[in-house]
């Protein structure tokens, strides 16, 4: 079965540093998406990205944030300097067509800031 | 503001038992509904959804129950299993055009053997 692959499993970095989370979607997918998870809370949407550019972002994804599709299969998200508050778990996913369950997670990278 | 909430965070069953995992959502123009289990350390997964001009859907073991009237979303799962323990949460989109997922809070399904 198709997965979304992220990496890497967990990152520790120093506070104020920059971090790049990667994520590999399912190739024939168009759409892209960036969600993180703090501790025991809800799965929160950060932004999508569909033919190269933006399509959707929440007021999570401030200037700090940036996401890229550098080739052909590879998703990045770019936190500037890092604060101690993007501690989290930052899940990738996909899908083939927006408005539609398919949607496939990634099992997430752990992100924690020191 | 708008918000999809869940009413009871924790769920103990026992194994063979009928889950009933319930969700309150508050967006009127929602028209799509999906239910994600997560496991712990992974991903979301895709469980079932619904479409606001249903009012159930069934999938193996798991059935999905749309009441719009009182904004209600319920799960159900069948003879429950303890590969079912996991973070239940469903999630709205479909209002003001955007089909992006709004996550509930999540109800952590507990299997007992």
């Amino acid at each position: 079965e198709p997965e979304v692959t992220q990496t890497p499993s967990h990152q520790v970095t120093q506070m104020g540093q920059e971090v790049i989370l990667r994520c590999v979607p399912i190739s024939n997918h168009l759409y892209f998406y960036w969600y993180r998870q703090i501790l025991g809370q809800k799965v929160e949407f950060l932004v999508s990205f569909y033919n190269n550019e933006i399509s959707e972002k929440s007021e999570i994804f401030d200037d700090q944030f940036s996401v890229e599709r550098p080739d052909g299969s590879n998703f990045t998200l770019k936190i500037r300097s890092t604060k101690l508050e993007d501690s989290a778990m930052y899940f990738c996913a996909s899908s083939e067509a927006v408005g539609q369950a398919g949607y496939t997670f990634g099992s997430g990278t752990r992100l924690t800031v020191v | 503001g708008e918000s999809v909430g869940l009413h009871l965070p924790t769920l103990s069953v026992q194994e063979g038992d009928n889950s009933i995992i319930n969700c309150a959502y508050s967006n009127s123009a929602s028209d799509y509904f999906i239910w994600y289990k997560q496991e712990s350390g992974k991903g979301p997964q895709f469980i079932i959804d619904i479409r606001s001009n249903m009012d159930k859907r069934q999938g193996q073991r798991v059935t999905v129950l749309l009441n719009k009237t009182v904004k209600h979303l319920s799960l159900q799962i069948a003879a429950t299993q303890p590969g079912d323990s996991a973070v239940y949460f469903c999630a709205e989109t479909g209002s003001g055009g955007s089909y992006i997922p709004t996550f509930g809070r999540g109800t952590s399904l507990i299997v007992h053997p």
